[in-house]
This record gives structure tokens, C-alpha cells and sequence, in this order.
């Protein structure tokens, strides 16, 4: 069974600052793939970024960046220059081949002014 | 508007009712997933299709919840019976799979939500 952990209710942030958000995944699935999605306050959810298991590079994009530790199975998330568009619930989820999604219970992140 | 669109987006409902919701995915995606959210949770898997086929159901899927994707194109989610525990928003997503591809983006849905009174 696949399993994602996130293990901060809530997280804040000043604007312009940085933010680490945590998840922990458990799979025993070798071909495997992990995301971080954005569900704004009534809002639909969109992606943030997408990095397969297989590959040892962080996935980057624009002000958002993974910290991908396969050995740890940890696949946080780190925004900088936070702006107050960032504000909104981030899940966590992994995947395998088939594209089952299992979801962590999220991070609401608030960002401050 | 070539988004993943729900319809309707609230439905309030008595005990014991059925409802039914539609999905109209992105229109190349050949996949198609059904989920369901309750408040300060993630969304947890329903079901999927691969055009028409429905290929995998989760354990949440009782047997009162059935799905159908007759075309290939949209689908439809119905409770029948529905009970208070049924309130959630229940999220639409598709994407594309392509032979040899995995971990594919999955487009979601502004969402159904479902009020049983």
C-alpha cells in the first residue's frame, strides 16, 4: 500500500520569504512518481511540480523546487520569494504507473504581508 | 474553455436520495478519475477509467456509488441511497496516458459539492 505523509497542518510565511514544506511517502512500487498540488481557497487544485522517483535530479520550477531524498523517501517543497498568491492548501501525492493517486491530508500555508 | 469543468457544482440533498454528478475532462484525455474530499483532508481515489473502461475501484467505492464513462468522453458518478456521511466535494480529473509513459499530470475539476441533509 502507498502511503503520503504531511506532517504540517499549517505553515506561515512572510512575504518575499522562503518556505519549506515536508512529505514523507512509503511505496513499494519501483516506478513511481511524486507531485505537489495547489488547491487555492475555492479554488480548483493545479500542479506545482512533478518528479519522477527515478530520476536523482530536483525538479525545478520558477520560485518552486523539490528536495527529493529517495533513500529517506522525503519529497519537500520549497518555495522562495513567496508572494501572497501562494497562499492556498498543498498536497502532496504520489503515484505509481498507473496513476493511482494517493494524497497526503495537506498544508494550509498562509503568507503575511 | 478547455478545462476539466463538473456539473453541478453544489448539490444539496435529502437522506436517503440519489444523486447524480457529471464530468467533462480536457477532450484528448483518454483518462479519467473520480475522488472524493471532505474537509481538511486530501482527496481520496474513487475510481478511473481508461476510455470506457473502468479499471480500478477503491474500497471507499460502496456498492450504493456507481460510475460510467459510456463514450469514452464524459462521465457521470451516482449515489443512490445517500446518507450524511456522503457529504464531501467530489473532484473530476483527467489526463493523458500515452503507451510507455507514466506519471502523467492529472487536470482536476472545480469540484461537486455534496450537502446530505
Amino acid at each position: 500500500a502507498q502511503t503520503v505523509t504531511q506532517s504540517q497542518p499549517e505553515m506561515s510565511v512572510q512575504e518575499a520569504e522562503t518556505v519549506t514544506l515536508s512529505c514523507t511517502y512509503d511505496t513499494s512500487e519501483s516506478d513511481y512518481y511524486l507531485f505537489w498540488y495547489k488547491q487555492p481557497p475555492s479554488r480548483q487544485m493545479i500542479l506545482v511540480i512533478r518528479q519522477e522517483a527515478y530520476k536523482q535530479q530536483n525538479a525545478t520550477e520558477n520560485r518552486f523546487s523539490v528536495n527529493f531524498q529517495k533513500a529517506a523517501k522525503s519529497f519537500s517543497l520549497k518555495i522562495s520569494d513567496s508572494q501572497l498568491g501562494d497562499a492556498a492548501m498543498y498536497f502532496c501525492a504520489g503515484g505509481d504507473y498507473g496513476q493511482n493517486f494517493v494524497f497526503g491530508p495537506g498544508t494550509r500555508l498562509s503568507v503575511l504581508p | 474553455d478547455t478545462g476539466v469543468s463538473q456539473d453541478p457544482r453544489h448539490k444539496i440533498t435529502k437522506r436517503g436520495q440519489n444523486v447524480t454528478f457529471r464530468c467533462d475532462p480536457i477532450s484528448e484525455h483518454n483518462r479519467l478519475y473520480w475522488y472524493r474530499q471532505t474537509l481538511g483532508q486530501g482527496p481520496e481515489f474513487l475510481t478511473y477509467f481508461q476510455n470506457e473502461a473502468q479499471l480500478e475501484k477503491s474500497r471507499l467505492l460502496s456498492d450504493r456509488f456507481s460510475a460510467e464513462r459510456p463514450k469514452g468522453s464524459f462521465s457521470t458518478l451516482e449515489i443512490q441511497r445517500t446518507e450524511q456521511g456522503d457529504s464531501a466535494m467530489y473532484l473530476c480529473a483527467s489526463s493523458l496516458s500515452q503507451r510507455g509513459a507514466g506519471g502523467n499530470e492529472q487536470f482536476f475539476g472545480p469540484g461537486t459539492r455534496l450537502t446530505v441533509l
